[in-house]
């Protein structure tokens, strides 16, 4: 069954804790993207990764960091300098140098108490 | 800089009715345009691209360079329609720094 999974669906944290997201695709997409989607805010661009061991910042990269050591995967770690982490994120991936589709995860919803 | 503007937080019709969704926006080079739509309990998925100029369950959108505006209509309203719909913006020439903008979003709710 193609497609993203992200984990885990609901994730709790305690303030000052780092907490990371999981993002899996098998797709066989180059290019992956996280976005924090806020009610009211739309969805907001965190990072995004077009190729393995490279990524660039988005619009709303402070508090935050990610890798990309595998093609199939790109966690997003959201660190205690994040001063409102509590959001719902969404991972999306597409096919390189293309403007197309992005196909995006079911999301993963971090409250930190 | 790329931005979307979606001026209506919300949107109300009664099912059969028209529909018309706005979006502008504000780029310097040549976009693409997109709608997305988010059904609920349902993955954010794309809905229609104003290059492949086609018609997806009745909506349409047509790309207005003079007005840098993409508004997605329908003609007939159908409950099932109900959704929060996004416009997103793209540069056309995708690339190194190829990345989607979205816009704040439009809830709409067709009632019965």
């Amino acid at each position: 069954d193609g497609g993203i999974t992200q984990s885990p669906k609901y994730l709790f944290r305690k303030e000052g804790q780092n907490v990371t997201l999981s993002c899996e695709q098998n797709l066989n997409h180059d290019a992956m993207y996280w976005y924090r989607q806020d009610p009211g805010q739309g969805l907001r661009l965190i990072y995004y990764s077009h190729i393995v061991n490279d990524f660039q910042k988005g619009d709303i990269a402070e508090g935050y960091s990610v890798s990309r050591e595998k093609k199939e995967s790109f966690p997003l770690t959201v660190t205690s300098a994040q001063k409102n982490p509590t959001a719902f994120y969404l991972c999306a991936s597409s096919k390189y140098r293309e403007t197309g589709e992005l196909f995006f995860g079911e999301g993963s919803r971090l409250t930190v108490l | 800089a790329q931005r979307v503007t979606q001026p209506e937080k919300l949107l109300s019709v009664f099912k059969g009715a028209p529909v018309e969704l706005k979006c502008n926006y504000s780029y310097s080079g040549s976009p693409e345009l997109f709608w997305y739509v988010q059904y609920s309990r349902q993955r954010l998925q794309l809905l229609l691209r104003h290059i492949s100029r086609e018609s997806i369950k009745g909506f349409t959108a047509d790309l207005n360079k003079g007005e840098t505006s993409f508004h997605l209509k329908k003609p007939f309203a159908q409950e099932e329609d109900s959704a929060m719909y996004y416009c997103a913006l793209s540069p056309l020439s995708g690339g190194s720094n190829y990345k989607l903008t979205f816009g704040k979003g439009t809830l709409l709710t067709v009632n019965p």
